[in-house]
């Protein structure tokens, strides 16, 4: 089974600057998709940026890149200028490309609670 | 406007008072399932539904009951709540199982079982 495992529970960052968040994944399958979900206190669930496994270019989104590392299986996000509405919990998040034996399920880390300070 | 709700959203009720957490899509997603969320450990899946009348166990599904009679709609039932599965519970679908396209999540259902 995989396992995703994210070892900081809490970052802080001063606005304006950059952190990166640590994600590591437990996996046998060489196709699957990684996911970055922000969880910010209203609790609802927002996509922060996807990876498919057999890209090797790392996705960016505006302030928002990964560094994927397949043979590491290292899955970090880093944020650029930070904002204050980016405090908030992320996910780190693994999918199966195998939809039909693994029913498709996302296998989340713990998450890693983000605090931006002014 | 594409969404995924959830009723109600916030419920606190006693052990073993059967309840039913409702989840309706209106994309056409033949994927949907429902997740719980607990402090440490993130989320986890319960059960899934690859499409109508097509569900199966997640990770966690001990206490639950789903159905898929209707591809918008996927309920999870809780037929005799017990204080262990005070939660947030989330719905999600995406368009197909093997999709790399993402889940959309509803708004979460807090629980409280006393």
């Amino acid at each position: 089974a995989q396992t995703v495992t994210q070892s900081q529970p809490e970052m802080s960052v001063q606005e304006a600057e950059t952190v990166t968040l640590s994600c590591t994944y437990d996996t046998s399958e060489s196709d699957y998709y990684l996911f970055w979900y922000k969880q910010p206190p209203s609790r609802q669930m927002i996509l922060v940026i996807r990876q498919e496994a057999y890209k090797q270019q790392n996705a960016t989104e505006n302030r928002f890149s990964v560094n994927f590392q397949k043979a590491a299986k290292s899955f970090s996000l880093k944020i650029s200028d930070s904002q204050l509405g980016d405090a908030a919990m992320y996910f780190c998040a693994y999918r199966s490309a195998l939809g039909e034996t693994s029913g498709s399920r996302l296998t989340f880390g713990e998450g890693t609670q983000l605090t931006v300070n002014p | 406007e594409a969404q995924v709700t959830q009723n109600p959203r916030y419920l606190i009720t006693v052990t073993g008072k059967k309840l039913t957490v409702t989840c309706s899509q209106n994309m056409n997603h033949e994927y949907m399932s429902w997740y719980r969320q607990d402090p440490g450990l993130g989320l986890r899946q319960i059960y899934y539904s690859m499409n109508v009348e097509v569900t199966d166990k997640g990770d966690v599904p001990e206490g639950y009951k789903v159905s898929r009679k209707e591809k918008r709609n996927f309920p999870l039932i809780l037929e005799s709540p017990s204080p262990n599965q005070t939660s947030l519970y989330f719905c999600a679908s995406s368009l197909e199982a093997r999709s790399n396209q993402p889940q959309h999540f509803g708004d979460g259902t807090r629980l409280s079982i006393l």
